[in-house]
């Protein structure tokens, strides 16, 4: 099956900026996940999508940060104005729908972004 | 909400050698436990999982084994390989609220780097 697909692969912005990634997830997974992934460390969730409903978006930080899922499919997350810290990759994963238990996670190949 | 501490951070070994990372966790009601894969400029991939129903489980060269009690996991590899050198990472389920439902949220540990020298 093809797998989780995101786009850019890489972005270098200036801090200030702003910067959307793409998230197309498998087909028929109805949770989507994004996550930020630093440099030596676990990922950490941001927002999670069931369908087209947010889940949980405790550790999105609102004020830069926003997400969207229209018509259940694909997502997009962006950052507004970006800082410096916000250097990481972005991962977007998605799992088949389960309100209790747990699914398999399938991630996609990340967005590296750089902020200068 | 779920703290997952996972160590250690670092670990070498010889090709042939086995390897165990261990990660604990705070919430007991936790059930699920995977373990993901990540080579480098990679995504990760789920190598293994349990849930809270067994104690140990097995696919070829790996295992992973849970204790409840203590609220700790382990993953074992055996017969390293140099293709096994990764960063690998365990996670926990979030602690359910009363009534809610998680969706399958996962906690993430903080990783660890395992180099296999031929």
């Amino acid at each position: 099956e093809a797998g989780v697909a995101q786009s850019p692969r890489y972005k270098i912005i200036e801090k200030r900026q702003s910067v959307a990634f793409w998230c197309n997830p498998i087909s028929g997974h109805a949770t989507l996940y994004w996550y930020q992934q630093i440099l030596g460390q676990g990922p950490k969730l941001l927002i999670q999508f069931q369908n087209n409903g947010v889940v949980d978006d405790s550790q999105l930080p609102k004020d830069r940060f926003s997400a969207e899922r229209l018509k259940g499919v694909d997502s997009t997350l962006k950052i507004q104005p970006a800082k410096l810290e916000d250097s990481a990759v972005y991962l977007c994963a998605s799992s088949l729908e389960r309100t209790r238990g747990y699914n398999e996670q399938f991630f996609g190949p990340g967005t590296r972004l750089t902020v200068l | 909400g779920e703290n997952v501490e996972q160590h250690p951070s670092t670990l070498s070994v010889q090709e042939g050698d086995s390897a165990v990372i261990k990660c604990t966790y705070s919430d007991s009601a936790s059930n699920y436990f995977p373990w993901y894969k990540q080579e480098l400029g990679k995504r990760p991939q789920l190598i293994i999982d349990i849930r809270s129903n067994v104690g140990e489980k097995k696919d070829q060269r790996i295992a992973v084994t849970l204790n409840k009690t203590a609220k700790h996991f382990s993953l074992h590899i055996t017969e390293t390989q140099p293709e096994d050198s990764a960063v690998y990472f365990c996670a926990a389920p979030p602690k359910f609220n009363a009534g809610g439902t998680s969706y399958g949220k996962l906690t993430f540990g903080q990783g660890t780097i395992l180099t296999v020298h031929p």
